[in-house]
Protein backbone atom coordinates (compact mmCIF):
# COMPACT_ATOMS: atom_id res chain seq x y z
CA UNK A 1 0.00 0.00 0.00
CA UNK A 2 0.66 3.70 -0.13
CA UNK A 3 4.00 3.99 2.61
CA UNK A 4 6.60 6.90 3.37
CA UNK A 5 9.29 5.96 5.80
CA UNK A 6 11.54 8.84 7.01
CA UNK A 7 14.46 9.07 9.21
CA UNK A 8 15.94 9.43 11.43
CA UNK A 9 13.23 9.96 13.99
CA UNK A 10 15.70 12.86 15.83
CA UNK A 11 18.50 14.02 14.59
CA UNK A 12 20.98 16.87 16.86
CA UNK A 13 23.76 18.97 14.88
CA UNK A 14 25.75 21.62 15.99
CA UNK A 15 25.15 25.09 14.71
CA UNK A 16 26.82 25.61 11.23
CA UNK A 17 26.73 21.54 10.41
CA UNK A 18 24.78 20.06 8.16
CA UNK A 19 21.75 18.26 8.48
CA UNK A 20 20.42 14.97 5.90
CA UNK A 21 17.16 13.57 6.58
CA UNK A 22 16.09 10.33 4.19
CA UNK A 23 12.46 9.52 2.71
CA UNK A 24 12.09 6.24 1.12
CA UNK A 25 8.40 5.86 -0.78
CA UNK A 26 6.39 2.81 -2.14
CA UNK A 27 3.79 4.22 -4.85
CA UNK A 28 6.13 4.40 -8.10
CA UNK A 29 3.40 6.68 -9.07
CA UNK A 30 4.27 9.29 -7.20
CA UNK A 31 5.62 12.18 -9.00
CA UNK A 32 5.73 15.06 -6.47
CA UNK A 33 8.05 15.09 -3.16
CA UNK A 34 7.18 17.95 -1.00
CA UNK A 35 9.26 18.60 2.64
CA UNK A 36 7.69 20.54 5.34
CA UNK A 37 8.78 21.82 8.96
CA UNK A 38 6.82 22.06 11.81
CA UNK A 39 7.40 24.48 14.52
CA UNK A 40 5.83 24.15 18.07
CA UNK A 41 2.12 25.15 17.75
CA UNK A 42 2.04 25.72 14.11
CA UNK A 43 0.96 24.57 11.08
CA UNK A 44 3.42 22.40 8.75
CA UNK A 45 4.94 24.67 6.50
CA UNK A 46 5.62 24.52 3.09
CA UNK A 47 9.24 24.96 2.93
CA UNK A 48 10.58 22.84 -0.35
CA UNK A 49 9.25 20.47 -3.17
CA UNK A 50 10.85 18.16 -5.95
CA UNK A 51 9.24 17.09 -8.79
CA UNK A 52 9.76 13.57 -10.68
CA UNK A 53 11.58 15.51 -13.64
CA UNK A 54 14.18 16.84 -11.53
CA UNK A 55 17.20 15.18 -9.72
CA UNK A 56 17.92 18.23 -7.46
CA UNK A 57 16.58 21.49 -6.65
CA UNK A 58 17.90 24.55 -3.77
CA UNK A 59 16.68 27.29 -2.63
CA UNK A 60 19.54 28.77 -0.33
CA UNK A 61 20.31 26.57 2.68
CA UNK A 62 17.89 23.86 1.96
CA UNK A 63 18.58 21.26 -1.32
CA UNK A 64 16.50 18.23 -2.23
CA UNK A 65 17.37 15.50 -3.99
CA UNK A 66 15.53 12.84 -5.42
CA UNK A 67 16.48 9.44 -6.83
CA UNK A 68 12.96 7.75 -8.85
CA UNK A 69 14.82 4.43 -9.36
CA UNK A 70 15.65 3.70 -5.57
CA UNK A 71 12.18 5.95 -4.71
CA UNK A 72 14.19 8.01 -2.12
CA UNK A 73 14.36 11.67 -1.76
CA UNK A 74 16.35 13.27 0.81
CA UNK A 75 16.76 17.00 2.73
CA UNK A 76 19.95 18.53 2.98
CA UNK A 77 19.77 22.09 4.89
CA UNK A 78 23.34 23.64 4.68
CA UNK A 79 24.95 25.82 7.74
CA UNK A 80 22.51 25.26 10.32
CA UNK A 81 20.99 27.59 12.23
CA UNK A 82 19.30 27.59 15.42
CA UNK A 83 15.97 28.54 14.12
CA UNK A 84 15.93 25.32 11.98
CA UNK A 85 15.23 23.39 14.83
CA UNK A 86 11.83 22.14 14.52
CA UNK A 87 9.85 18.75 13.11
CA UNK A 88 10.23 18.01 9.36
CA UNK A 89 8.12 15.78 7.49
CA UNK A 90 8.72 14.51 4.05
CA UNK A 91 5.42 13.28 1.96
CA UNK A 92 4.40 11.62 -1.68
CA UNK A 93 1.06 11.95 -2.56
CA UNK A 94 0.21 8.51 -4.57
CA UNK A 95 -2.74 9.71 -6.61
CA UNK A 96 -4.57 12.97 -6.48
CA UNK A 97 -4.11 15.27 -3.69
CA UNK A 98 -3.80 13.46 -0.60
CA UNK A 99 -0.27 13.42 1.06
CA UNK A 100 0.74 11.01 2.66
CA UNK A 101 3.26 11.83 5.14
CA UNK A 102 6.53 10.23 6.57
CA UNK A 103 6.46 10.03 10.65
CA UNK A 104 8.92 13.00 10.97
CA UNK A 105 12.56 14.03 12.27
CA UNK A 106 12.92 16.13 15.04
CA UNK A 107 15.84 18.20 14.29
CA UNK A 108 17.68 20.02 17.04
CA UNK A 109 20.32 22.92 15.89
CA UNK A 110 22.87 23.44 19.15
CA UNK A 111 24.49 27.03 19.33
CA UNK B 1 0.95 33.07 7.51
CA UNK B 2 0.23 30.65 4.78
CA UNK B 3 -3.44 32.59 4.86
CA UNK B 4 -5.28 29.53 5.61
CA UNK B 5 -7.27 30.25 8.51
CA UNK B 6 -9.10 28.12 11.24
CA UNK B 7 -11.53 28.14 14.06
CA UNK B 8 -11.68 27.69 16.90
CA UNK B 9 -7.77 27.27 17.67
CA UNK B 10 -8.08 25.53 20.86
CA UNK B 11 -12.00 23.09 21.82
CA UNK B 12 -11.90 20.99 25.15
CA UNK B 13 -15.40 19.19 25.01
CA UNK B 14 -16.65 15.75 26.97
CA UNK B 15 -16.92 12.19 25.43
CA UNK B 16 -19.94 11.69 23.22
CA UNK B 17 -20.27 15.23 22.28
CA UNK B 18 -20.47 17.13 18.95
CA UNK B 19 -18.11 19.95 17.29
CA UNK B 20 -17.30 21.38 13.99
CA UNK B 21 -14.28 22.83 13.19
CA UNK B 22 -13.71 25.51 10.38
CA UNK B 23 -11.77 26.36 7.67
CA UNK B 24 -11.54 28.84 5.57
CA UNK B 25 -8.45 28.29 2.56
CA UNK B 26 -6.47 30.71 0.94
CA UNK B 27 -7.66 33.51 -1.74
CA UNK B 28 -7.93 31.60 -5.17
CA UNK B 29 -7.79 27.69 -3.77
CA UNK B 30 -10.73 25.70 -4.72
CA UNK B 31 -9.07 22.65 -3.09
CA UNK B 32 -9.49 22.18 1.00
CA UNK B 33 -8.00 18.70 2.51
CA UNK B 34 -8.21 17.73 6.15
CA UNK B 35 -5.37 16.23 8.10
CA UNK B 36 -5.75 14.76 11.75
CA UNK B 37 -2.23 15.14 13.57
CA UNK B 38 -1.57 12.59 16.76
CA UNK B 39 1.24 11.40 18.84
CA UNK B 40 1.46 7.39 17.61
CA UNK B 41 -0.81 8.01 14.20
CA UNK B 42 1.28 11.12 12.61
CA UNK B 43 -0.14 13.29 10.20
CA UNK B 44 -3.52 10.94 8.28
CA UNK B 45 -4.95 12.36 5.48
CA UNK B 46 -8.98 12.35 6.47
CA UNK B 47 -10.79 13.55 3.50
CA UNK B 48 -10.79 16.20 0.55
CA UNK B 49 -13.10 18.32 -0.92
CA UNK B 50 -12.68 20.35 -4.57
CA UNK B 51 -15.11 23.30 -5.65
CA UNK B 52 -17.60 21.81 -3.16
CA UNK B 53 -18.08 17.89 -3.69
CA UNK B 54 -16.00 15.31 -2.32
CA UNK B 55 -12.95 14.42 -3.85
CA UNK B 56 -10.78 12.01 -1.90
CA UNK B 57 -11.45 9.99 1.36
CA UNK B 58 -8.53 9.28 3.34
CA UNK B 59 -8.74 7.04 7.25
CA UNK B 60 -11.53 8.96 8.22
CA UNK B 61 -14.13 7.42 10.82
CA UNK B 62 -17.82 7.50 10.28
CA UNK B 63 -18.32 9.59 12.99
CA UNK B 64 -16.72 12.55 11.36
CA UNK B 65 -18.30 13.88 8.26
CA UNK B 66 -16.87 17.45 6.33
CA UNK B 67 -18.15 19.75 3.44
CA UNK B 68 -17.27 22.72 1.47
CA UNK B 69 -19.84 25.34 1.08
CA UNK B 70 -19.93 27.88 -1.97
CA UNK B 71 -17.74 29.99 -0.55
CA UNK B 72 -15.40 27.38 -0.46
CA UNK B 73 -14.61 27.46 3.27
CA UNK B 74 -14.98 24.06 4.85
CA UNK B 75 -16.35 22.40 8.03
CA UNK B 76 -15.68 19.04 9.97
CA UNK B 77 -18.04 17.85 11.97
CA UNK B 78 -16.78 15.30 14.51
CA UNK B 79 -19.76 13.26 16.69
CA UNK B 80 -19.82 10.55 19.31
CA UNK B 81 -16.39 11.83 20.68
CA UNK B 82 -13.82 9.35 22.28
CA UNK B 83 -10.70 9.79 24.16
CA UNK B 84 -8.78 8.93 21.11
CA UNK B 85 -10.12 11.55 19.23
CA UNK B 86 -8.14 14.13 20.38
CA UNK B 87 -5.69 15.68 18.39
CA UNK B 88 -4.67 18.53 16.20
CA UNK B 89 -6.80 18.69 12.99
CA UNK B 90 -4.98 20.80 9.98
CA UNK B 91 -6.51 22.07 7.07
CA UNK B 92 -4.93 22.35 3.73
CA UNK B 93 -5.73 24.36 0.42
CA UNK B 94 -4.35 23.73 -2.81
CA UNK B 95 -5.00 25.97 -6.07
CA UNK B 96 -6.99 23.56 -7.96
CA UNK B 97 -7.31 19.47 -8.04
CA UNK B 98 -4.21 18.81 -10.40
CA UNK B 99 -1.99 21.24 -8.02
CA UNK B 100 0.08 19.46 -5.65
CA UNK B 101 1.30 22.50 -3.01
CA UNK B 102 -1.01 22.26 -0.25
CA UNK B 103 -0.72 25.14 2.44
CA UNK B 104 -2.12 24.24 5.94
CA UNK B 105 -3.52 26.31 8.30
CA UNK B 106 -2.40 27.28 12.17
CA UNK B 107 -4.80 24.13 12.93
CA UNK B 108 -7.58 23.56 15.70
CA UNK B 109 -6.47 21.58 18.64
CA UNK B 110 -9.14 19.34 20.19
CA UNK B 111 -9.00 17.90 23.94
CA UNK B 112 -11.77 15.31 24.66
CA UNK B 113 -12.46 14.56 28.72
Amino acid sequence: GENVEQHPSTLSVQEGDSAVIKCTYSDSASNYFPWYKQELGKGPQLIIDIRSNVGEKKDQRIAVTLNKTAKHFSLHITETQPEDSAVYFCAAPPRGGKLIFGQGTELSVKP
Amino acid sequence: DSGVTQTPKHLITATGQRVTLRCSPRSGDLSVYWYQQSLDQGLQFLIQYYNGEERAKGNILERFSAQQFPDLHSELNLSSLELGDSALYFCASSLDIGSYEQYFGPGTRLTVT
